[in-house]
């Protein structure tokens, strides 16, 4: 079956404007984990969502990111007022429960701020 | 809180050497211990892992064993091949949530 997939899968914009990325997780699968890569690092988590509930949201950096999943699929990751330090490689996850389960790994949006 | 330290730099080797890959971590509790692999233009997939001291997991030739005493999960390989050419990556898995915390990873080069 299908994986998870994201997009776009590059995205580049100015400082100061508003990004939206999109994750489409694989069909069933409850749970949804964003994550951030920063080049020469490993990915850092940001959010998790069990169902259309943000469970943990302890790994957003501020207030400028949010994250949604209204009907609890499809995840949009936003970014307000970015900023350059924002550039990595930014990455869905989905598995079919959480505890014990394996993480299915979409490809990532690359985003750059000029 | 909870983290992973994987050793320095990449690795380069030639085809058929051993490969080994060290990874330690700092926990509270009872983790989940995770590698992960990115090959070139691909995305994170899951290579192996172990729920408990002493398991020992294992895929495509490679192993590791959750060492509770040394907090230790190294990665081997007895024999690499040009295909094992990619970015590993040691993780565990923290709370009742399975987030993943991420080593930096290393990078892995097979020389034919």
């Amino acid at each position: 079956g299908a994986g998870v997939s994201q997009t776009p899968s590059n995205k580049v914009t100015e400082k100061g404007k508003y990004v939206e990325l999109r994750c489409d997780p694989i069909s069933g699968h409850t749970a949804l984990y964003w994550y951030r890569q920063s080049l020469g690092q490993g990915p850092e988590f940001l959010i998790y969502f069990q169902g259309t509930g943000a469970a943990d949201d302890s790994g957003l950096p501020n207030d400028r990111f949010f994250a949604v999943r209204p009907e609890g699929s499809v995840s949009t990751l936003k970014i307000q007022r970015t900023e350059r330090g924002d550039s990595a490689v930014y990455l869905c996850a989905s598995s079919p429960r959480t505890k014990g389960s394996e993480q299915f790994f979409g490809p990532g949006t690359r985003l750059t701020v000029l | 809180g909870n983290s992973v330290t994987q050793m320095e730099g990449p690795v380069t080797l030639s085809e058929e050497a051993f490969l080994t890959i060290n990874c330690t971590y700092t926990a509270t509790g009872y983790p989940s211990l995770f590698w992960y692999v990115q090959y070139p233009g691909e995305g994170l997939q899951l290579l192996l892992k172990a729920t408990k001291a002493d398991d020992k997991g294992s895929n495509k030739g490679f192993e590791a064993t959750y060492r509770k005493e040394t907090t230790s999960f190294h990665l081997e390989k007895g024999s690499v091949q040009v295909s094992d050419s990619a970015v590993y990556f040691c993780a565990l898995s923290e709370g009742g949530n399975n987030r993943l915390a991420f080593g930096k990873g290393n990078q892995v080069v097979v020389i034919p």
